[in-house]
């Protein structure tokens, strides 16, 4: 049991680059998170899921697409980097239920440079 | 908006020594608060929610809504508490329960020998 996994760990773009972050996880979680989290902050919620085919807007998505085509995956894609971009982004995954509402499950963490 | 507010970057403290980080909040309604912790090489990991009033590892937090506060403590730090702790409160519900989490910057806390 793996848990929560998180490809590649480390990435290195150039401005207007592309490129696709993978989160997976073997929990059978219904809900899963994209975080980036810039230095001396907090983490911010980029975009969710709440099941496979489904995708929501956090509170910073912009620059940013995601998709939930199988229920273990959720990616997060840059289609043109910028240097803004530059974080450690952290993928999340929970079960069903409000009562779990706290209980997420993070990945390791991608930290992502943008020169 | 919620907001969480963890003012201390960096705490030190010394082995056996009373702990103490901060967490203010703001939030219309009745919030719901956790303590997230990150040991070195480590994920985040769940540390202890207001709601089950338990003791996780010696340390309790107690939602001050008159203070709007959420506080961790531990009467004798370990040199193991030390890591990065954050403290955090859920997006207001989308409807569809899928609340993700709204964080503080954290607290490095380190515990000297």
């Amino acid at each position: 049991n793996a848990g929560v996994t998180q490809t590649p760990k480390f990435r290195v773009l150039k401005t207007g680059q592309s490129m696709t972050l993978l989160c997976a996880q073997d929990m059978n979680h219904e809900y899963m998170y994209w975080y980036r989290q810039d230095p001396g902050m907090g983490l911010r919620l980029i975009h969710y899921s709440v099941g496979e085919g489904t995708t929501a807007k956090g509170e910073v998505p912009d620059g940013y697409n995601v998709s939930r085509l199988k229920k273990q995956n959720f990616l997060l894609g840059l289609e043109s980097a910028a240097p803004s971009q530059t974080s450690v982004y952290f993928c999340a995954s929970r079960p069903y239920g409000r009562e779990y509402k706290d209980t997420q499950y993070f990945g390791p963490g991608t930290r992502l440079t943008v020169l | 908006a919620q907001r969480v507010t963890q003012p201390e970057k960096l705490l030190s403290v010394f082995k056996g020594a009373p702990v103490e980080l901060k967490c203010n909040y703001s939030y219309s309604g009745s919030p719901e608060l956790f303590w997230y912790v990150q040991y070195s090489r480590q994920r985040l990991q769940l540390l202890l929610r207001h709601i089950s009033r338990e003791s996780i590892k010696g340390f309790t937090a107690d939602l001050n809504k008159g203070e709007t506060s959420f506080h961790l403590k531990k009467p004798f730090a370990q040199e193991e508490d030390s890591a990065m702790y954050y403290c955090a409160l859920p997006y207001p519900d989308s409807g569809g329960g899928a609340d993700g989490l709204t964080f503080g910057k954290g607290t490095h806390l380190i515990i000297q020998p």
